[in-house]
C-alpha cells in the first residue's frame, strides 16, 4: 500500500537558522505532493504544493524539492520565524479522477527559538 | 474559515457507546474524507467519499462507517467505543475531479471516551 516516510519527528532551530524537512513516498504513481501545517490546536492547512511535473517550487521563505527518481521530496524554510512553530506534514496523492486519496507522513515538530 | 463545518466540536462518551460525526463540505466540493489523529500523532486517513460513493478506505475499522448523502454531507458512525478511539477526527473536503488536490479541512470534532 501506499506510504510516506517522514524525517526528522523533531526539529529545533534558532530563529533565522533554514529548516529542512525530508520525506519519501512509496507509490510510484503518486503525481501531487503538498505540505501542510497544523499549529497548535488547529486544523492542518496548505502552505506549499508541487506536482511531479516540476522538480522545484518556491513561494517567499518556503520551497519544495521533488526527486522523482528517488521517490523524495523536501520542505526548506528560510530565516525562520518564531511563528513557523508548528507541526509540518508532509503528502503525497495520486490524484485520477474523483480519486485523491492523500496519505500523510507521521509530521515534524518544528519549534523555532528567538 | 476553511468553508468546511464539523459538528460536534467536542463530545464525551462513554466505552461501548456510539456517536455521530458530521461533517458539511465547501460549497461545491464533491469529495469528502475523514482523518483521525490521535495524541501527538499524525493524520490516519480512514475513509474518502466522492459524490456520494465511496471512493478510497485506509485503516478504518470494521466498528467505523461513514456515507455522504446526495446533498454532499457526510457522517462517520464510531460504535463499540473503545479508550483507544479518543482523538481528533477530521472531515476536509475537495472539488474531487480535476482540482488541485487541495484538501480543506475543517476544524474537528474531538473524541473523548471514557
Amino acid at each position: 500500500g501506499e506510504n510516506v516516510e517522514q524525517h526528522p519527528s523533531t526539529l529545533s532551530v534558532q530563529e533565522g537558522d533554514s529548516a529542512v524537512i525530508k520525506c519519501t513516498y512509496s507509490d510510484s504513481a503518486s503525481n501531487y505532493f503538498p505540505w501542510y501545517k497544523q499549529e497548535l490546536g488547529k486544523r492542518p492547512q496548505l502552505i506549499i504544493d508541487i506536482r511531479s511535473n516540476v522538480g522545484e517550487k518556491k513561494d517567499q521563505r518556503i520551497a519544495v524539492t521533488l526527486n522523482k527518481t528517488a521517490k523524495h521530496f523536501s520542505l526548506h524554510i528560510t530565516e525562520t520565524q518564531p511563528e513557523d512553530s508548528a507541526v509540518y506534514f508532509c503528502a503525497a496523492c495520486r490524484i485520477s479522477g474523483g480519486y485523491n486519496k492523500l496519505i500523510f507522513g507521521a509530521g515534524t515538530r518544528l519549534a523555532v527559538h528567538p | 474559515d476553511s468553508g468546511v463545518t464539523q459538528t460536534p466540536k467536542h463530545l464525551i462518551t462513554a466505552t461501548g457507546q456510539r456517536v455521530t460525526l458530521r461533517c458539511s463540505p465547501r460549497s461545491g466540493d464533491l469529495s469528502v474524507y475523514w482523518y483521525q489523529q490521535s495524541l501527538d500523532q499524525g493524520l490516519q486517513f480512514l475513509i474518502q467519499y466522492y459524490n456520494g460513493e465511496e471512493r478510497a478506505k485506509g485503516n478504518i475499522l470494521e466498528r467505523f462507517s461513514a456515507q455522504q448523502f446526495p446533498d454532499l454531507h457526510s457522517e462517520l458512525n464510531l460504535s463499540s467505543l473503545e479508550l483507544g478511539d479518543s482523538a481528533l477526527y477530521f472531515c476536509a473536503s475537495s472539488l474531487g475531479q480535476g482540482a488541485t488536490g487541495e484538501l480543506f479541512f475543517g476544524e474537528g470534532s474531538r473524541l473523548t471516551v471514557l
